[in-house]
């Protein structure tokens, strides 16, 4: 079984502070995605990476950045938090399968609250 | 911009049957997909289906398309209890790459 895992079921941060979140996969995947889900908006792409040190700008990158040094593991940085980023985070990443269908398989969430 | 829509709550009785329902923009979809959400939990593949199938059913779960229409459905035979979730539509479509958009997901309410 994929395993997706989220370091952080549940996160409280004051604004302005540096946030971490991290990601790993066991399945030697090689994409990687930070979504966030609000009420009523479903989920955002923030950035994904198809490769260790490759980056990609999602839908709504702003306020985020993300580090991928190692295969498995892919990590969102909030680099200073504000209210706005108190959400629901979710890491997932992707097996091969066919060129054009990207089965995800989601980790549990962080929850994130900023204070 | 490419776009899925789907309702937000639906409501219905244990043994009865729930159809959850989408709409997408993107007229270069080729797979379709769809996730559930249990509380607490991350999104977890349920089913999907290439764009040139019309139905795919699976034990419980049949699910149509309506290219034409760009309509999406997903039938729940006998709810059950434990099929109380959110259910996301998802579509994969091309925008210099492909990617996953997803719908804004329906909560299912299943009444014992």
């Amino acid at each position: 079984d994929v395993k997706v895992t989220q370091s952080s079921r549940y996160l409280v941060k004051r604004t302005g502070e540096k946030v971490f979140l991290e990601c790993v996969q066991d399945m030697d995947h090689e994409n990687m995605f930070w979504y966030r889900q609000d009420p009523g908006l479903g989920l955002r792409l923030i950035y994904f990476s198809y490769d260790v040190k490759m980056k990609e700008k999602g839908d709504i990158p702003e306020g985020y950045s993300v580090s991928r040094e190692k295969k498995e593991r892919f990590s969102l940085i909030l680099e200073s938090a504000s209210t706005n980023q108190t959400s629901m985070y979710l890491c997932a990443s992707s097996s091969p399968g066919e060129a054009t269908n990207e089965k995800l398989f989601f980790g549990s969430g962080t929850q994130l609250s900023v204070l | 911009g490419e776009d899925v829509e789907q309702s937000l709550f639906l409501s219905v009785r244990e043994g009865d049957s729930s159809v959850i329902n989408c709409t997408y923009t993107d007229s270069s979809s080729t797979y379709l997909y769809w996730y559930k959400q249990e509380p607490g939990a991350g999104l977890q593949l349920l089913t999907y289906i290439f764009s040139n199938m019309d139905m795919k059913q699976d034990q419980r779960l049949t699910v149509l398309l309506n290219k034409k229409d760009k309509h999406l459905s997903l039938r729940i035979a006998d709810t059950q209890t434990g099929d109380s979730a959110i259910y996301f539509c998802a579509e994969s479509a091309y925008t210099g790459g492909f990617k996953t958009i997803f719908g804004a997901g329906t909560r299912l309410f299943v009444k014992a």
